[in-house]
């Protein structure tokens, strides 16, 4: 199957700075990527789904301008949080589908603390 | 609109006990079904999955089949061990071919010995 590598594990960083979170696909040419954010209570929420060389489609209710995501290559989304704040610390997976054939796989997650 | 319900947790069991956990959805046509798992930590690992009606998935001892007419896939294992504690997911494709993938709110499972 796929493998997908998420970096940083974990990251903090000071309130009104950017982090950037990067998503690749080691072994597969990932047209579509997910970005997922994870509560508290272990709830995912799926924020965006990364279509290679296209804008991303973000879910109902997710600030676009403050989750940029971009997919430049069939092997690489990033997820920024810009001028991030505390409410945005959380744990952040990606994702990919390779169809029926592969199915979906997820990085490890991104521990994202803002202080 | 499409989604996802298990149980709400934490579930709690002793070890070599049997396990259920439910799960049903809500879709247009025909979804596929999976189980996920997550360790304290980690990020997400595929446990099971079923892509049509009366589709049995399994793995490690786990078990879930999907049933059109109660719109379920439950996840049973027939006796848990210590090592099977984590939150697992119930999740579904809303018929996209694994275009789009949303997870229930998760069960967390703990297993004493």
């Amino acid at each position: 199957g796929a493998v997908v590598s998420q970096h940083p594990s974990w990251v903090i960083c000071k309130s009104g700075t950017s982090v950037k979170i990067e998503c690749r696909s080691l072994d597969f040419q990932a047209t579509t990527m997910f970005w997922y954010r994870q509560f508290p209570k272990q709830s995912l929420m799926l924020m965006a789904t990364s279509n290679e060389g296209s804008k991303a489609t973000y879910e109902q209710g997710v600030e676009k301008d403050k989750f940029l995501i971009n997919h430049a290559s069939l092997t690489l989304s990033t997820l920024t949080v810009t001028s991030a704040h505390p409410e945005d610390s959380s744990f952040y997976i990606c994702g990919i589908t390779g169809g029926e054939t592969y199915g979906y796989t997820f990085g490890s997650g991104t521990r994202l603390t803002v202080v | 609109g499409d989604s996802v319900t298990q149980m709400e947790g934490p579930v709690t069991l002793s070890e070599e006990a049997f396990l259920t956990i439910n799960c049903t959805y809500t879709a247009t046509g025909y979804p596929s079904l999976f189980w996920y798992v997550q360790y304290p930590g980690e990020g997400l690992q595929l446990l099971l999955k079923a892509t049509k009606a009366d589709d049995k998935g399994s793995n490690k001892g786990f078990e879930a089949t999907y049933r059109k007419e109660t719109t379920s896939f439950h996840l049973e294992k027939g006796s848990v061990q210590v090592s099977d504690s984590a939150v697992y997911f119930c999740a579904q494709d809303m018929n996209t071919g694994f275009q789009k993938l949303v997870f229930g709110t998760g069960t967390r499972l703990l297993v004493s010995p």
